[in-house]
């Protein structure tokens, strides 16, 4: 069965550096997703990108959060100058786009980012 | 008020029971809903989805919306200690195309004790 992946499992960082998450959605999905759950609270929508661009974003994704399909298969979450509070598990998501039906969401098992 | 609002529990039940997992929301908007198992550390796995008001059945999951009332449901029958998980409520307001935000509740920790 086709899912969604996501490297790397665990990545650690020091405050104020950038940071990349990498994610390969469903090969037939066409809209990509990154939701992040802090420790012990709900899971956040941060973006949603169709067609090279960005279809919504929370206010939680601000200026220092990126993202980007540089290819055919893969879609990164980049935050250019972490901060501790963006300690927190990050999942991607991918759905197909659905003439006149439902948008069924496929999440990875996510990156837990840690910034010291 | 909160957009979804969920029992964080932790709900403790015997092999068995019948499980009953409830969300409430605000926004009257919200025509899609959805239910997500996450297992500790891991991604949420879509259980169930359904559209409006009206019951969906999977084996042995049953999915209830009353947008009335603005209130879901989850039931689980014949629970089993491999249920145990936390059970997100999950919801969008946009039905057809993509690109859907999904508003989330913050889990029903469920344990199915032997």
């Amino acid at each position: 069965e086709p899912e969604v992946t996501q490297t790397p499992s665990h990545q650690v960082t020091q405050m104020g550096q950038e940071v990349i998450l990498h994610c390969v959605p469903i090969s037939n999905h066409l809209y990509f997703y990154w939701y992040r759950q802090i420790l012990g609270q709900k899971v956040e929508f941060l973006v949603s990108f169709y067609n090279n661009e960005i279809s919504e974003k929370s206010e939680i994704f601000d200026d220092q959060f990126s993202v980007e399909r540089p290819d055919g298969s893969n879609f990164t979450l980049k935050i250019r100058s972490t901060k501790l509070e963006d300690s927190a598990m990050y999942f991607c998501a991918s759905s197909e786009a659905a003439s006149g039906g439902a948008d069924t969401q496929y999440f990875g098992p996510g990156t837990r980012l840690t910034v010291l | 008020q909160k957009e979804v609002e969920q029992d964080p529990g932790p709900l403790s039940v015997p092999e068995g029971a019948i499980v009953s997992l409830n969300c409430t929301y605000s926004n009257s908007a919200f025509q899609y809903f959805m239910w997500y198992r996450q297992y500790s550390r891991k991604g949420p796995e879509l259980l169930m989805y359904t559209y409006s008001s009206g019951n969906k059945e999977d084996g042995r999951f049953t999915a209830q919306v009353d947008k009335s009332s603005k209130y879901i449901s989850l039931f689980i029958r014949d629970s089993q200690p491999s249920d145990s998980a936390t059970y997100l409520c999950a919801m969008s307001d946009i039905l057809t195309g993509g690109g859907n935000k999904l508003t989330f509740g913050t889990g029903t920790q469920l344990k199915v004790e032997l």
